[in-house]
């Protein structure tokens, strides 16, 4: 079966620190890759997709940026944190457009 | 893009008693979705439905597409404690779009 893995589960990160977190999918080849910020445990804002390696499609302009180096691997980066960066960040992957999405636990991030 | 409006925002129940929310949209969608999210952790997958009109039941939930193509709704029956958490409606067509959420808190 399919499982997919966040770390790490929680970071407190100074202003201008740089950011990484990562997230792969074990089970499934070729997955479409997400990663989301929901703030105040509310909605869900996607921040970028890829459908394969490489490949990084950004909805939202921000200082964070995201790469796949591997077909099961996508990580999310900042060169430098901003204290708007905080939030719950997950990572989520799909077989396809039209499967459904299937989330990580999350990382929570604080940027003090 | 496709706006999903998710309703009631929040909702505090007794145990037992039976929950209803529901999702619409000014677009059309070939599939919608219904999450759970406990307190730190991701949304889980709760129903999928994929077909306009169709029922699906898992449990205790129950969803129906709507005919439309542009609502869904969720229905919980005699919710327990466990049923806290907030519940997020989503619907797909090329990519997915998520409602706002309902949080749902249910008193013993």
């Amino acid at each position: 079966s399919q499982t997919i893995h966040q770390w790490p589960a929680t970071l407190v990160q100074p202003v201008g620190s740089p950011l990484s977190l990562e997230c792969t999918v074990e089970g499934t080849s070729n997955p479409n890759l997400y990663w989301y910020r929901q703030a105040a445990g509310r909605g869900l804002q996607l921040l970028f997709y890829s459908v394969g390696i490489g490949q990084i499609s950004s909805e939202v302009p921000q200082n964070l940026s995201a790469s796949r180096p591997q077909d099961r691997q996508f990580i999310l980066s900042s060169k430098k944190l901003l204290l708007s960066d905080s939030g719950f960040y997950l990572c989520a992957w799909s077989s396809d457009s039209n499967s459904p999405l299937h989330f990580g636990n999350g990382t929570r991030l604080t940027v003090t | 893009g496709q706006q999903l409006n998710q309703s009631p925002q929040s909702m505090f129940i007794q145990e037992g008693e039976d929950v209803s929310m529901n999702c619409t949209s000014s677009s059309i969608f070939n599939t919608w979705l219904w999450y759970k999210q406990d307190p730190g952790e991701g949304p889980v997958l709760l129903i999928a439905l994929y077909k306009a009109g169709e029922l699906t039941s898992n449990g205790r939930l129950t969803a129906q597409f709507g005919i439309t193509r542009k609502d869904s709704f969720l229905n919980i029956s005699a919710s327990i404690p466990s049923d806290v958490g907030i519940y997020f409606c989503a619907g797909q067509l090329n990519d997915m779009r998520f409602g706002a959420g309902t949080r749902l808190t249910v008193k013993p």
